[in-house]
């Protein structure tokens, strides 16, 4: 069975960091694309970093710079390093497992998030 | 770069069909994946590939993409059914990303 769980999100200053995890079983992490979605409070699904299966990165221009994916294939975990946190940050992350085709990919696994808020 | 647009509420009564679209320029080129999201719950994938259905998945769910606009339709709506429903696509232009639609509350009268 596909599982997804995240840890390590919090309450962090601004300026602050924080370091996410997401640890699954059921498949291995190393073999697929795999993702960072957010959703801030009462707003949509936004798809923040991606890693993809040979090994390159995606970020979106709100967190590029700031924010580093990470793999660690022994343990079969994704880690999202969040540096410079600001206000706007806050939201739930969750993990998730991406298939699909080059040109039809789509999210067929999620965690069940960890909560990130940015507050003085 | 794709801008998905969702209607932002669609009301049906138990028993009903809802609709909820998906509107971008060609969508209809691209293929569509939809999810559900009910409230305080991670978002679980209901449609991929513009009309599939993976398994768990009511037969009530189906979905159609063509022209200008993708639709996810909900037969015999149920009061489970209420939530909210996002459409996606992969845009494998320069940047390799999951773009999401505006999102859709669907309620249950």
């Amino acid at each position: 069975e596909v599982q997804l769980v995240e840890t390590g999100g919090g309450l962090i200053q601004p300026g602050g960091s924080l370091r996410l995890s997401c640890a699954a079983s059921g498949f291995t992490v190393s073999t697929n694309y795999m993702a960072w979605v957010r959703q801030a409070p009462g707003k949509g699904l936004e798809c923040v970093s991606l890693f993809y299966a040979g090994g390159s990165t995606y970020y979106a221009d709100s967190v590029k710079g700031r924010f580093t994916i990470s793999r660690d294939n022994s343990e079969n975990m994704l880690h999202l390093q969040m540096n410079s946190l600001r206000a706007e940050d806050t939201a739930m992350y969750y993990c998730a497992r991406l298939k699909g085709g080059s040109y039809r990919r789509y999210f067929d696994y999620w965690g069940q998030g960890t909560l990130v808020a940015v507050s003085s | 770069s794709y801008v998905l647009t969702q209607p932002p509420s669609v009301s049906v009564a138990p028993g009903k069909t809802a609709r909820i679209t998906c509107g971008e320029n060609n969508i209809g080129s691209e293929s569509v994946h939809w999810y559900q999201q009910r409230p305080g719950q991670a978002p679980v994938l209901v449609i991929f590939n513009d009309s599939d259905r993976p398994s768990g998945i009511p037969e009530r769910f189906s979905g159609s993409n063509s022209g200008n606009t993708a639709t996810l339709i909900i037969s015999r709506v149920e009061a489970g059914d209420e939530a909210d429903y996002y459409c996606q696509v992969w845009d494998s232009g320069s940047d390799h990303r999951g773009v999401f639609g505006t999102g859709t509350k669907v309620t249950v009268l």
